[in-house]
């Protein structure tokens, strides 16, 4: 089945320390997202990537890199610059990253830092 | 940037009753619209998405929205409530036009009571 993966679901590391979350899609999906989630506050769009080798800072890219070499894989660090990286983390693709062509999400990774 | 609202970040119903969470969006000209579902440590499952020039939107899981332009509003409907419907719901809109991100809003919790 086509689908979205993400791994690992749980991860833990310590303050200090940078942190790389994996996204593989087989959709043969172009557009491809990671979005940060927090109690209360929805989903906040950290970078995305409309096509290989391209990418956009979103509304919270600080203390945050990606790269995009593959269509089917779009991975985040989170770096030690990043104040507060304990969140449920979710990644998504889409068809391309306009019109109404909706965004299919993975199964999130929960990244405790302490 | 386009923005996304919505009222009441916890809604109760009892199990046959009808379900109502609301979403209202920020732009003048209508954008992309679409309702998503979360249920515990899981992704975002699509529920629906807006067509432009429809008014009820029908989407799975017995669920519709009805888009009004005069209103600004994307109100989210099921007219009998499952326990199974528990769960975390998003609105999220995208621009039209260009390609952009898509924005979500900050999430309503709906319980489902006996």
């Amino acid at each position: 089945d086509g689908g979205i993966t993400q791994s690992p679901k749980y991860l833990f590391r310590k303050e200090g320390q940078n942190v790389t979350l994996s996204c593989e899609q087989n959709l043969n999906h172009d557009a491809m997202y990671w979005y940060r989630q927090d109690p209360g506050q929805g989903l906040r769009l950290i970078y995305y990537s409309q096509i290989v080798n391209d990418f956009q800072k979103g509304d919270i890219a600080e203390g945050y890199s990606v790269s995009r070499e593959k269509k089917e894989s779009f991975p985040l660090t989170v770096t030690s610059a990043q104040k507060n990286p304990t969140a449920f983390y979710l990644c998504a693709s889409s068809r391309e990253g306009r019109t109404n062509s909706p965004l299919h999400f993975g199964n999130g990774t929960r990244l405790t830092v302490t | 940037a386009q923005s996304v609202t919505q009222l009441g970040s916890h809604v109760s119903v009892s199990e046959g009753a009808l379900v109502l969470l609301r979403c209202n969006y920020s732009s003048s000209v209508p954008p992309y619209l679409f309702w998503y579902v979360q249920y515990p440590n899981q992704g975002l499952q699509l529920l629906l998405k807006y067509t432009t020039g429809a008014t009820l939107v029908k989407g799975i899981n017995g669920f519709e929205a009805e888009f009004k332009k005069s209103e600004t509003s994307f109100h989210l409907t099921k007219p009998s409530a499952h326990m199974s419907d528990a769960a975390e719901y998003f609105c999220a809109v995208r621009d039209t036009g260009t390609a952009s991100k898509l924005t979500f809003g900050t999430g309503t919790r709906l319980q489902v009571t006996l």
